[in-house]
């Protein structure tokens, strides 16, 4: 069965500082890949996804998320943080049947 | 375009009673998805509908939870009875068209059994 990976459960950077949260998969295929975002009282919203080509995308609100096969990572960053990015971040991997395996999830928090 | 619709937002109920929880897709997405964050856990699948037919319910704790999605539109969710390791927030999703495409997620339904 696949698997994510979230290896920091709580981060805390300063705002204006660059930031990286860390995601490893386990895969058979090529896998599709998202980042979702979910911040208090909302849904799991959509910040990118990979599905092949160009393995850095780009996502909303400035975050990028870069595919290295040869590590079975698929970190997001953004290289300025905003205290409005303080949320909880999954990455996800595609199972069959457009199932989802989620990590963890890592808090996010933002010291001004 | 409205998103995904959940409803409650939170439900308190006693170990023993009965909880329905109803997701509302949007609208023309044949994809309907549920799926489960017990505190402190992985956001876990519990099962897909394609239309009015479950694509796939392998997630499903036990026979306590039935899903419902009557006509193709709404689902519902029910545990019956609830115990306490149902706690958690159950998340609704819908997506469109077949493959691999994006799940559009509700706001989830915060289900806390006392």
């Amino acid at each position: 069965a696949q698997s994510v990976t979230q290896p920091d459960i709580h981060i805390t950077v300063s705002e204006g500082a660059s930031l990286e949260l860390r995601c490893n998969y386990s895969y058979g295929a090529t896998p599709y890949l998202f980042w979702y975002v979910q911040s208090p009282g909302q849904g799991l919203q959509l910040l990118l996804k990979y599905f092949s080509g160009d393995t850095l995308v780009q996502g909303i609100k400035g975050f990028e998320a870069e595919f290295k096969r040869s590590q079975s990572s698929f970190n997001l960053r953004k290289p300025s943080v905003h205290w409005s990015d303080a949320a909880e971040y999954f990455c996800a991997v595609r199972e069959y049947g457009n199932k989802l395996v989620f990590g963890a999830g890592t808090i996010l928090r933002v010291k001004s | 375009e409205a998103g995904v619709t959940q409803f409650p937002s939170h439900s308190v109920i006693e170990k023993g009673q009965t909880v329905t929880l109803r997701c509302d897709p949007i609208s023309g997405h044949d994809n309907l998805y549920w799926y489960r964050r017990v505190m402190g856990k992985e956001i876990k699948f519990l099962l897909h509908f394609v239309k009015e037919s479950k694509q796939d319910e392998s997630g499903m704790p036990n026979n306590r939870f039935l899903a419902e999605r009557t006509g193709g539109t709404y689902s519902t969710l029910k545990v019956q009875p609830a115990e306490l390791e149902d706690s958690g927030v159950y998340f609704c999703a819908s997506s469109q068209g077949h493959g691999a495409n994006v799940l559009t997620f509700g706001a989830g339904s915060r289900l806390t059994v006392l």
